[in-house]
């Protein structure tokens, strides 16, 4: 069974423009949530996302934005980005239901300039 | 809300030895704690978890302990090896699927 696929790896932004990071869960699974790494913050939950609602959010400014699809496939939107914004963002797939093991993609690596 | 607390951050052990990490958790309906072990430019990797209706449980050479009263929970690494040297995280969830994360404890397994 394929694991987690994210999409870009790697991506170099400017202030202020905007970037769609994608998900595609394993084969099954229906929840979706997004966290983001930092080496000063940690790892740090940004939201879920399951039948294509958002079910649980992160304490993230509203810059931060995410979707579902109808495949479980899930994009997660940051615009006007920051210097700040400089991370590993990380998705994670389960199944549906709560607290159910999250497993991780490899993460895209996102730098802003 | 939730605030997860880890330590030690960093833990040097001699290969063979066990390795103890210990977190701390503040939200009393926290009912989900997994661990992740994170290699050097790899995913988060979930290696054991618990929930809060059991005490313990173990996997081979790895065990978790869970005490609700006290509201902290524990992973053991018995017979360490190099292999086992990454950052693991301590992680706890009270409904949904929002973790919430300690800090992070990088283990270093001498040979």
């Amino acid at each position: 069974k394929a694991g987690v696929t994210q999409t870009p790896r790697y991506l170099i932004k400017t202030r202020g423009q905007q970037v769609t990071l994608s998900c595609s869960p394993i084969s099954g699974h229906r929840s979706v949530s997004w966290y983001q790494q930092t080496p000063g913050q940690g790892l740090q939950f940004l939201f879920e996302y399951f039948s294509e609602t958002q079910r649980n959010k992160g304490n993230f400014p509203g810059r931060f934005s995410g979707r579902q699809f109808s495949n479980s496939r899930s994009e997660m939107n940051v615009s006007t980005l920051e210097l700040g914004d400089s991370a590993l963002y990380l998705c994670a797939s389960s199944l549906a239901g709560s607290n159910q093991p999250q497993h991780f993609g490899d993460g895209t690596r996102l730098s802003i300039l | 809300g939730e605030n997860v607390e880890q330590h030690p951050s960093t833990l040097s052990v001699q290969e063979g030895d066990s390795a103890v990490i210990k977190c701390t958790y503040s939200d009393s309906a926290s009912n989900y704690f997994p661990w992740y072990k994170q290699e050097l430019g790899k995913r988060p990797q979930l290696i054991i978890d618990i929930r809060s209706n059991v005490g313990e449980k173990k996997d081979q050479r790895i065990a978790v302990t869970l005490n609700k009263t006290a509201k902290h929970f524990s992973l053991h690494i018995t017979e360490t090896q190099p292999e086992d040297s990454a950052v693991y995280f301590c992680a706890a969830s009270n409904a949904g699927n929002m973790l919430t994360f300690g800090g992070g404890t990088r283990l270093m397994v001498k040979p």
